[in-house]
């Protein structure tokens, strides 16, 4: 079985800042990874995933992510946020033969 | 439409009341799913199916009842609800496991946000 740990349950930041939202994960086998991300009052839309080849990842709305598997981790960023960034963000894993597990979600609060 | 759908998008309802919520994917997908939402917690899987056939029940309470006609729609009939059954209800669907897809991307509806009174 897999699991998945975000490490922050809230980031606040200040617009034009750069952010990372981090997440770690758990699993004997190979993964595949993604990051959900859900606007206030709607459901959760995928912003990127990793299936295999490029570590780093590029997504929607200017968002990267980097799988490093040596440190079981695969973090998101984004160089410059602005206020409409403000949403909660999941982490989530599978793998060949298994439901997608979530992490417990990141506030990421952008402030003017 | 596109994607997957949910109705109603907001439902309020008393413990005594009768209701469903109903979720349609647009996908071809063979799997759907029905997770809850509440405030300050982790999202719960509540139920799978697979190509109309309940795969998963993760001790969902019996005033849940979920249907599934066929691959493309999901609902989920309430009964005799808790105040602490309020939450954001999410619907996904995925192309399942073993059956064309080797990983479980799961496409989400909007949600139907309950209140129980």
């Amino acid at each position: 079985a897999q699991s998945v740990t975000q490490l922050d349950s809230q980031v606040p930041v200040f617009e034009e800042a750069p952010v990372e939202l981090r997440c770690n994960y758990s699993s004997s086998v190979s993964v595949y990874l993604f990051w959900y991300v859900q606007y206030p009052n709607q459901g959760l839309q995928l912003l990127l995933k990793y299936l295999s080849g490029s570590t780093l990842v590029k997504g929607i709305n200017g968002f990267e992510a980097e799988f490093n598997k040596s440190q079981t981790s695969f973090h998101l960023r984004k160089p410059s946020v602005h206020i409409s960034d403000t949403a909660e963000y999941f982490c989530a894993v599978t793998a060949s033969g298994s439901r997608l597990t979530f992490g417990e979600g990141t506030q990421l609060t952008v402030n003017p | 439409e596109t994607g997957v759908t949910q109705t109603p998008r907001h439902l309020v309802m008393g413990m005594t009341n009768k209701k469903s919520l109903k979720c349609e994917q647009h996908l071809g997908h063979n799997a759907m799913y029905w997770y809850k939402q509440s405030a300050k917690k982790p999202l719960e899987l509540m139920f799978v199916y697979s190509l109309e056939e309940r795969v998963e029940n993760n001790s969902v309470p019996s005033r849940f009842s979920p249907e599934c006609p066929n691959s493309s729609h999901l609902f989920l009939h309430l009964h005799t609800l808790q105040p602490e059954d309020s939450a954001l209800y999410l619907c996904a669907s995925s192309q399942d496991l073993n059956r064309g897809s080797s990983y479980n991307e799961q496409f989400f509806g909007p949600g139907t946000r309950l209140t129980v009174l």
